[in-house]
């Protein structure tokens, strides 16, 4: 029931954008989205709560497809503070709602 | 308020011990959760709290680990007989319901090592 994220690792000059994608295979009440620094916890970014919501701040927005059980976090104009773990974590319908199930996590590196 | 806050940083033990973390939430946060998290790895749920009451534990979770929050404040994790499995970075994070658009505010977790 892990959500697979893909792709596993990307790297990018400062100024490129990136997409990460999150997909499960249970039926979700929402996607969490954080971001891990080395040797430092989980960051929370942001929460979709309903099918199609999409949300931003900044340069970081993410979407959420509700029937596919997919979201994706968007990344525009990277900037080298962009660096580092991201994990989506899912709830999942019919499955102790309120308590999160991560993903393996996608290692975003920005070079100058 | 400062956070989540986990205490010890780290943690060395021999193989066969037992050891107890604790973890203070965010005053305002019903909700308090344990994962675990090894080198390369997503956050492993262990087990989660409403106030004092234990609502779900991870069939992953062998006998020989127990979680208290007396009072509904904060919480204990202990590990009895430690096994070099079961070093890793123990987390934990406090929310209050996900419907109100917040989501885990996380300690900096407790780093345990058995050898």
């Amino acid at each position: 029931q892990q959500p697979v994220q893909s792709p596993q690792a990307v790297i990018l000059r400062e100024g490129e954008d990136a997409v990460i994608n999150c997909s499960s295979s249970k039926a979700l009440y929402s996607v969490h989205w954080y971001r891990q620094k080395h040797g430092e916890a989980p960051v929370f970014l942001m929460i979709l709560l309903k099918g199609g919501e999409q949300k931003g701040h900044d340069k970081i927005s993410a979407s959420f497809n509700e029937k596919k059980q997919q979201s994706s976090l968007y990344l525009t104009a990277s900037q080298l503070s962009y660096s580092g773990t991201y994990f989506c974590g899912t709830e999942i319908l019919l499955q102790g709602a309120q308590k999160l199930v991560f993903g393996q996590g996608t290692r975003l590196t920005i070079n100058p | 308020d400062t956070g989540v806050s986990q205490d010890p940083r780290h943690k060395i033990t021999k193989r066969g011990q037992n050891v107890t973390f604790r973890c203070d939430p965010i005053s305002e946060h019903n909700r308090l959760y344990w994962y675990r998290q090894t080198l390369g790895q997503g956050p492993e749920f262990l087990t989660y709290f409403q106030n004092e009451a234990q609502l779900e534990k991870s069939r992953l979770l062998s006998d020989r680990f127990s979680a208290e929050r007396p009072k509904g404040s904060f919480s204990t994790l202990e590990i009895q007989r430690t096994e070099q499995g079961d070093s890793a970075m123990y987390l934990c994070a406090s929310s209050q319901r996900f419907r109100t658009g917040d989501g885990y505010t996380f300690g900096s977790g407790t780093r345990l090592t058995v050898v």
